[in-house]
């Protein structure tokens, strides 16, 4: 069974530092997604970045990148610059051949001034 | 705004009632997923359809069920409902393809008294 382990059920960080968010996963499949979502407090899942299994660099999406390290099987999002407004639940999520999507728990994020 | 659409957007109803909620992908995709968030279980996947057939089961309850249309949009049906069905239900719409990235619709919060 496929499963998402995020650790840091919460995070503080200073506006404008970067922050790391682990995510790490377990799964058979050879072939897989991964996927970073944010949830502010209006409650609304807004995705951020995606990565497959086979893509062998990092992907980035402005601000968001994730460090994507295979043998590990850990998918971080590390958020540069943090803004005020990052301040969220942050899940990590993956899809393999079963077309079951696996979310972790998440990681709230708190951005202080 | 994500493109996705779910009604309505806020539901209070009884204990033993019966509720459905809808949801409309974006345009161009196939593939529909519906999920549970609640604070003890987190967001779990119920069931995915796609072009009108059921693809993949999750935790979804017996007394849950749901349904993809011909013009693809889908219902999520919720009978004898209990406490404990108190949740924010969202519908996820994608192309289809595996791995692919989900858009989340903005929620149904039901409240179940």
């Amino acid at each position: 069974a496929q499963k998402i382990t995020q650790t840091q059920p919460g995070m503080f960080v200073q506006e404008k530092e970067a922050v790391t968010l682990d995510c790490t996963y377990d799964t058979s499949d050879q072939s897989y997604g991964l996927f970073w979502y944010k949830q502010p407090s209006s409650g609304e899942m807004i995705f951020l970045i995606y990565q497959g299994s086979y893509d062998e660099q990092n992907a980035t999406e402005g601000r968001y990148s994730l460090n994507f390290q295979k043998a590990r099987k850990s998918a971080n999002l590390v958020i540069s610059a943090s803004q005020l407004g990052d301040s969220a639940m942050y899940f990590c999520a993956q899809m393999g051949g079963s077309y079951i999507p696996t979310f972790g728990r998440g990681t709230s994020l708190i951005v202080h001034p | 705004d994500s493109g996705v659409t779910q009604t309505p957007k806020h539901l209070i109803t009884a204990t033993g009632q019966r509720v459905t909620l809808r949801c409309s992908p974006r345009s161009g995709d196939l593939s529909v997923y519906w999920y549970q968030q609640s604070l003890d279980q987190g967001l779990q996947f119920l069931i995915q359809y796609y072009n009108g057939e059921e693809r993949a089961k999750g935790n979804i309850l017996e007394r849950f069920s749901a349904q993809q249309f011909p013009d693809l949009h889908s219902e999520l049906n919720l009978s004898s409902l209990e406490l404990g069905d108190s949740a924010l239900y969202f519908c996820a719409s994608s192309v289809g393809r595996i791995q692919e990235t989900q858009y989340f619709g903005p929620g149904t919060r039901l409240l179940v008294l």
